[in-house]
């Protein structure tokens, strides 16, 4: 059964610096891994997708790794500021044929602050 | 181009009683999935419906059961509510198959009292 862990929980940084959340899956028989952001009370946006067989995306200050071997991704947000506060998630997608093909496992999430 | 809608944004039920919840999917979408998301967690996926079948199901009971309509909107149905099924339901649209992203509604929450 896939089991995706993000760390840390929380986070609270001041504005302007950059910083990283992890994501970590056990069963590395991915199809994809998507990284998602929720302000509270609200819906999930998607901000990046990663397709197994590829090692990053890159959209704007925001840039995810994915290293589907060891089972890790990491979210890098550069220069971050207070709009950036909400909580972030990661969720993976098994393989086509596959029990867990079109429905993807998330983490717990990280809430992140970041104040003036 | 309208996103995926969500009604209601807020249910308040009591316990025994049955809630059905909508969903229309963004334009062009003909896939739907359900989560439900407990305070302080993750989303849990309940089932995806396309072509008016129910395709994937997670581990939910048969309380959860839900619909698909010709129009791609889908309705989600819970029997016989529970204290434990208060959170955020929220609805995720794609194309056929798996590998796209998904575009999630706003969500409705449901407390059980």
């Amino acid at each position: 059964k896939q089991e995706v862990t993000q760390i840390p929980a929380a986070l609270s940084v001041p504005e302007g610096e950059n910083l990283v959340l992890n994501c970590s899956f056990t069963d590395s028989a991915i199809y994809n891994l998507q990284w998602f952001r929720q302000d509270p009370g609200k819906g999930l946006t998607s901000l990046l997708l990663i397709q197994s067989s590829q090692r990053e995306q890159t959209s704007g200050r925001l840039n995810a790794s994915l290293d589907k071997s060891s089972g890790r991704s990491t979210l890098y947000i550069a220069a971050s500021q207070p709009g950036d506060s909400a909580t972030y998630l990661c969720a993976v997608e098994g393989p086509p044929g596959g029990t867990s093909y079109g429905k993807l496992t998330f983490g717990q999430g990280t809430i992140l602050t970041v104040h003036p | 181009d309208a996103g995926v809608t969500q009604s209601p944004t807020h249910l308040i039920k009591t316990r025994g009683q049955q809630v059905t919840l909508r969903c229309s999917p963004k334009s062009g979408h003909d896939t739907v999935s359900w989560y439900q998301q407990a305070l302080g967690q993750g989303p849990q996926f309940i089932f995806q419906y396309y072509e008016e079948e129910e395709r994937q199901r997670g581990n939910f009971p048969d309380r959860f059961s839900g619909h698909q309509f010709p129009n791609y909107s889908s309705e989600l149905n819970v029997n016989a509510l529970l204290l434990g099924d208060s959170a955020l339901y929220l609805c995720a649209s794609s194309l056929e198959g798996g590998g796209e992203k998904l575009f999630f509604g706003s969500g409705t929450q449901l407390s059980v009292l």
